[in-house]
């Protein structure tokens, strides 16, 4: 069965410093992974997605994902915030017959 | 814009109404889901629609019915609400494919219902 833990609720950066949002995720076999990110009262964005290529994954605006999996852990990086980077992130596997298993968000709070 | 797009963007409604959620994709999937997603509460999957047949139901409860016409659309018809369903509902496409790498979900804006 899939599974994933994003490990911190809440993330508070300065703006211009690295962020890490962690991610670790259970799966019975190599799964896709994928990092969404959602703005205040808006649908989710799809960040960028690991589908067994590469194990470092490049997405938008500056975010990038490695895949350990020794570590069965899948973390999103940014080398430096930016205020409009404040939002809620959530780490995704892909299960079975078209399912998605979601985890429980990080929200990241970029200050000035 | 995803090319996922959700009907009404704000909702009021009486625990007495009859109400739809409307949701259709421009991309030529396969599969759509509906999700809600609760004040501090995980996003949760309600329904799978894969080739406009329904593959999950996660124990919604009757109240919520879902229909999928076709492959681009999508509802989630509401009857007698309880204020905790109050959320923002989420609609999503995919390709439905079991093809890896091409199977990511595309989300339409949502729709802010409010159940008073």
């Amino acid at each position: 069965a899939q599974s994933v833990t994003q490990l911190d609720s809440h993330v508070s950066v300065s703006e211009g410093t690295p962020v890490l949002l962690r991610c670790n995720y259970s799966s019975s076999y190599s799964p896709s992974l994928f990092w969404y990110v959602q703005h205040p009262n808006k649908g989710l964005q799809l960040l960028l997605k690991y589908t067994s290529a590469a194990t470092l994954v490049k997405g938008i605006n500056g975010f990038e994902a490695e895949l350990n999996t020794s570590e069965t852990s899948f973390h999103l990086t940014k080398p430096s915030a930016h205020m409009s980077d404040a939002a809620e992130y959530f780490c995704v596997v892909e299960g079975n017959f078209n399912k998605f298993y979601f985890g429980s968000g990080t929200k990241l709070n970029v200050k000035p | 814009e995803t090319g996922v797009t959700q009907t009404p963007r704000h909702l009021v409604m009486g625990m007495t109404n009859k109400k739809s959620l409307k949701c259709e994709q421009h991309l030529g999937h396969n599969a759509m889901y509906w999700y809600k997603q609760s004040a501090k509460k995980p996003l949760e999957l309600m329904f799978v629609y894969s080739l406009e047949e329904r593959v999950e139901n996660n124990s919604v409860p009757s109240r919520f019915s879902p229909e999928c016409p076709n492959s681009s659309h999508l509802f989630l018809h509401l009857h007698t609400l309880q204020p905790e369903d109050s959320a923002l509902y989420l609609c999503a496409s995919s390709q439905g494919t079991s093809a890896r790498g091409r199977n990511e979900q595309y989300f339409g804006p949502g729709t802010r219902l409010t159940v008073t």
